[in-house]
């Protein structure tokens, strides 16, 4: 069946350091791709997303693109803020957008000042 | 602006009780999900709506049960409460065009 795998965390980093977390899926058909993010304390919220191969989502200054080739959608930011720690969650749906999501086990970020 | 509104935020049950987990949304989604997230295991899907009255199983549906009666409202019942079923509850409510998921803040659940 499909799934996502993502990096082991947690991720420690230091303030302006660049940061990628690493996602690969298997999946059957063409997925959407998704990254959300959860605050401590908070809900799962959207953070981008791809609906296609080679499509690039970007949002907050992440970025990440869909690469069928090496069933990949890795998320990367230049420069790391504190306010950016947070729980990061690679998800993938179906083409029926029915909301069956399948995440990752989310990798946890926490940048030092 | 409310959502996705969870209730309650936390409990406590012993095993055998039961209870019901509250959602509700007010942006006129058809799709509804609840989840449950483990440390190390992301988020599972329990049980999911495409609508009212039609409700179907998720990854992990045993112990759970759902109605969706109206639009707004999504409701996940423990039937009998197990310590298995400790973890946190996310409600999610799906835009159709776009896939999002919008999700509550979440209800803590604890079985001793």
């Amino acid at each position: 069946g499909d799934s996502v795998t993502q990096m082991e965390g947690p991720v420690t980093l230091s303030e302006e350091a660049f940061l990628t977390i690493n996602c690969t899926y298997t999946a059957t058909g063409y997925p959407s791709l998704f990254w959300y993010v959860q605050y401590p304390g908070e809900g799962l919220q959207l953070l981008l997303k791809a609906t296609k191969a080679d499509d690039k989502g970007s949002n907050k200054g992440f970025e990440a693109t869909y690469r069928k080739e090496t069933t990949s959608f890795h998320l990367e930011k230049g420069s790391v803020q504190v306010s950016d720690s947070a729980v990061y969650f690679c998800a993938l749906s179906g083409t029926s957008n029915t909301g069956k999501l399948i995440f990752g086990q989310g990798t946890t970020l926490q940048v030092k000042p | 602006n409310a959502g996705v509104t969870q209730t309650p935020k936390f409990q406590v049950l012993k095993t055998g009780q039961s209870m019901t987990l509250q959602c509700a949304q007010d942006m006129n989604h058809e799709y509804m999900s609840w989840y449950r997230q483990d440390p190390g295991m992301g988020l599972r899907l329990i049980h999911y709506s495409v609508g009212a009255g039609i409700t179907d199983q998720g990854e992990v549906p045993n112990g759970y049960n759902v109605s969706r009666s109206t639009t707004e409202d999504f409701p996940l019942r423990l039937l009998s409460a197990a310590p298995s079923q400790t973890s946190v509850y996310f409600c999610a409510s799906i835009r159709f065009d776009t896939g999002e998921l919008f999700f509550g803040e979440g209800s803590r659940l604890t079985v001793l």
